[in-house]
């Protein structure tokens, strides 16, 4: 099955710049998605196609997606911010959706 | 506005059965696929199942296959999960998502509801 690899948590001071990787086996020729997650909150999705931003999204929140890694970077970071963070595929081999493990991010 | 709203949850004893609902409303049920999603606790979130806008198509995770049924009935704008054969493993809160189109193959997940809890414990 298609594996989707995160770091378990990435640090950043506010005002800096966070990049968050989402690692995966030639992930490039994929379309991937991304989704913020708050405690106690139902996920909401922050990045789609690899690059689009949903409208409500703020413009500090961007990703690309090259070779085996795509990344969502928030620039300008917020405490608002803090969250935990998945990165999304859709696995054409099996038909099935397939979600990483998720990243921690912690406004310092 | 786009709505879900998930019910069904509950504490069940492992072998047991439950039925989950995802009520929709706000947008046109049958033009977009449907999909289950559940997250344990302190874990990530974990693809469950998803039915195409038609009925016509359904998928589900390998650790679910043949213990769980996903429907929909697209005159009440709602979508089913039953879940039987329940394992300890399975406790998780079940998030319904909507998906872009009725395929749903490809897509993200632009809606989600606030989810319920399904507790399976002796």
């Amino acid at each position: 099955s298609y594996v989707l690899t995160l770091p378990p948590s990435v640090s950043v001071a506010p005002g800096k710049t966070a990049s968050i990787t989402c690692g995966g086996d030639n992930i490039g020729g994929k379309s991937v998605h991304w989704y913020q997650q708050k405690p106690g909150q139902a996920p909401v999705l922050v990045i789609f196609y690899d690059t689009d931003r949903p409208s409500g999204i703020p413009e500090r929140f961007s990703g690309s997606n090259s070779g085996n890694t795509a990344t969502l970077t928030i620039s300008r970071v917020e405490a608002g911010d803090e969250a935990d963070y998945y990165c999304q595929v859709w696995d054409s081999s099996r038909d099935h959706w397939v979600f990483g493990g998720g990243t921690k991010l912690t406004v310092l | 506005e786009v709505q879900l709203l998930e019910s069904g949850g509950n504490l069940v004893q492992p072998g047991g059965s439950l039925r989950l609902s995802c009520a929709a409303s706000g947008f046109t049920f049958d033009s977009h696929a449907m999909s289950w999603v559940r997250q344990a606790p302190g874990k990530g979130l974990d693809w469950v199942s998803t039915i195409s806008g038609s009925a016509s198509y359904t998928y589900y995770a390998d650790s679910v296959k043949g213990r769980f049924t996903v429907s929909r009935d697209n005159s009440k704008n709602t979508v089913y999960l039953q879940m039987n054969s329940l394992r300890v493993e399975d406790t998780a809160v079940f998030y319904c998502a909507r998906a872009r189109t009725a395929d749903g193959r490809r897509d993200y997940f632009d809606y989600w509801g606030q989810g319920t809890l399904v507790a399976v414990s002796s």
